[in-house]
């Protein structure tokens, strides 16, 4: 079984309804982060949480919310989608161990289209 | 704010060749380098970490350096095979807080 799972894989949707993306992780790491890759435009962080008390905003978090429920589980969610946030979703996680053990571990991603 | 530049953007090359695929950053203060592999429609993953302190490291016929001086790195690929065919992501770490910003990938094709 993978260690980062995301749901769904892809989904399609309307603008103006409310979206929400699923990461687990069996890797038993405290920090999860959310990336959004568009073409052209590389990778970008839109919320990390470095434990379950902890949320942070990252370069692109307008129109995105996100919730840690427990160690393993963070989920991003769009309010009210729109066309411009059709993209791939990432989810990622990694240890707390300083920097030799700070790689990042991505789950498949979920593709998003917003109509 | 920190920038990553990957050159080229994309690369074909035959297969059996050594290639080296580079990546550069305007902010020197990094906590680490790393190289990430994504296959097309997949996740990345996890090729290669250089802590800041140190020169280069080595994982089979890959190798990354770092001169964090000047802000660049290589990743070294030795004889080239069709398998290699991906996207390689460069991404930086900064002050310590491991959330990493991304250079744009670049796309090799190795023929056989």
């Amino acid at each position: 079984d993978a260690d980062v799972t995301q749901t769904p894989r892809n989904r399609i949707t309307k603008t103006g309804k409310r979206i929400m993306l699923e990461c687990s992780q069996t890797k038993g790491h405290d920090r999860m982060y959310w990336y959004r890759q568009d073409p052209g435009l590389g990778l970008r962080l839109i919320y990390y949480s470095f434990d379950v008390k902890d949320i942070n905003k990252g370069e692109i978090s307008d129109g995105y919310s996100v919730s840690r429920q427990a160690q393993a589980k963070f989920s991003l969610s769009l309010e009210s989608a729109i066309p411009n946030q059709t993209a791939l979703y990432f989810c990622a996680t990694s240890d707390l161990g300083g920097p030799s053990t700070d790689t990042q571990y991505f789950g498949p991603g979920t593709r998003l289209t917003v109509l | 704010k920190q920038e990553v530049t990957q050159i080229p953007a994309a690369l074909s090359v035959p297969e059996g060749e050594n290639l080296v695929l580079n990546c550069s950053f305007t902010d020197s203060a990094i906590y680490n380098l790393q190289w990430f592999r994504q296959d097309p429609g997949k996740g990345l993953t996890s090729l290669l970490l250089i802590q800041s302190s140190q020169r280069e490291q080595t994982s089979g016929r890959l190798n990354a350096s770092l001169d964090k001086s000047s802000g660049r790195s290589t990743l070294y690929i030795a004889a080239s095979q069709p398998g290699d065919s991906a996207t390689y992501l460069c991404a930086v770490s900064g002050n310590g807080y491991s959330t990493l910003t991304f250079g744009k990938g670049t796309m090799l094709l190795v023929s056989p």
